[in-house]
């Protein structure tokens, strides 16, 4: 249980291009989803807090315009990277929680790669 | 500002062996504990959790916690190459809405 899918798994693209990437749970309903950023050798880092319905919380640092999240639903969020260039190539990686205080599911992750 | 704390290794252990990580925390409020493992170029897979001081088995893994300490550590016994990992230590500030604070990890290499 506790499955968390997250397409694409890798995106190469122009700068310039936006990008969408997708965060569903197969098997349960997702009361919150996080969207983390990973580089190389280094921790995750909280991009920002989506909860269902309601507009997404950001972590100080991040721009909300080019960092688009929308919760349509209990079973999926999405990321778009507008606008995207070279330093926005990272790991996107999604994770999901059904009740509060239970874990966080992460999904496979996103190697995402601005040229 | 939240620190979690963890050595970054690598840490080598026999095959066979037990593997101790250990994380400290900066957050006396901090309410739960986890400990995720990540291959190399994947994303965090869940070990452990625990929320309560003591211990906690789950097969070959044991997770201890001492809130007085801010300590929290994870046990992997009869060590496999395959437990090649980095091993993430994450806390969890119920106050700031199931956020969750990440040390570095702390990469573990099992020998043969």
């Amino acid at each position: 249980g506790a499955v968390v899918s997250q397409h694409p798994s890798r995106v190469i693209c122009k700068s310039g291009t936006s990008v969408k990437i997708e965060c569903r749970s197969l098997d349960f309903q997702a009361t919150t989803m996080f969207w983390y950023r990973q580089f190389p050798k280094q921790s995750l880092m909280l991009m920002a807090t989506s909860n269902e319905g309601s507009k997404a919380t950001y972590e100080q640092g991040v721009e909300k315009d080019k960092f688009l999240i929308n919760h349509a639903s209990l079973t999926l969020s999405t990321l778009t990277v507008t606008s995207a260039h070279p330093e926005d190539s990272s790991f996107y990686i999604c994770s999901a929680i059904s009740l509060i205080d239970q874990p966080q599911h992460f999904g496979d992750g996103t190697r995402l790669s601005i040229l | 500002q939240k620190e979690v704390e963890q050595n970054s290794g690598p840490l080598s252990v026999p095959e066979g062996a037990i593997a101790s990580l250990n994380c400290t925390y900066s957050d006396r409020g901090s309410q739960s504990f986890f400990w995720y493992r990540q291959y190399s170029g994947k994303s965090p897979e869940l070990i452990m959790f625990i929320y309560s001081n003591g211990d906690k088995e789950d097969g070959r893994f044991t997770a201890q916690l001492n809130k007085a300490s801010q300590y929290v550590s994870l046990l992997i016994r009869d060590s496999q190459p395959s437990d090649s990992a980095t091993y993430l230590c994450a806390v969890n500030d119920k106050g700031g809405g199931n956020k969750l604070t990440f040390g570095t990890g702390t990469q573990l290499k099992v020998e043969l």
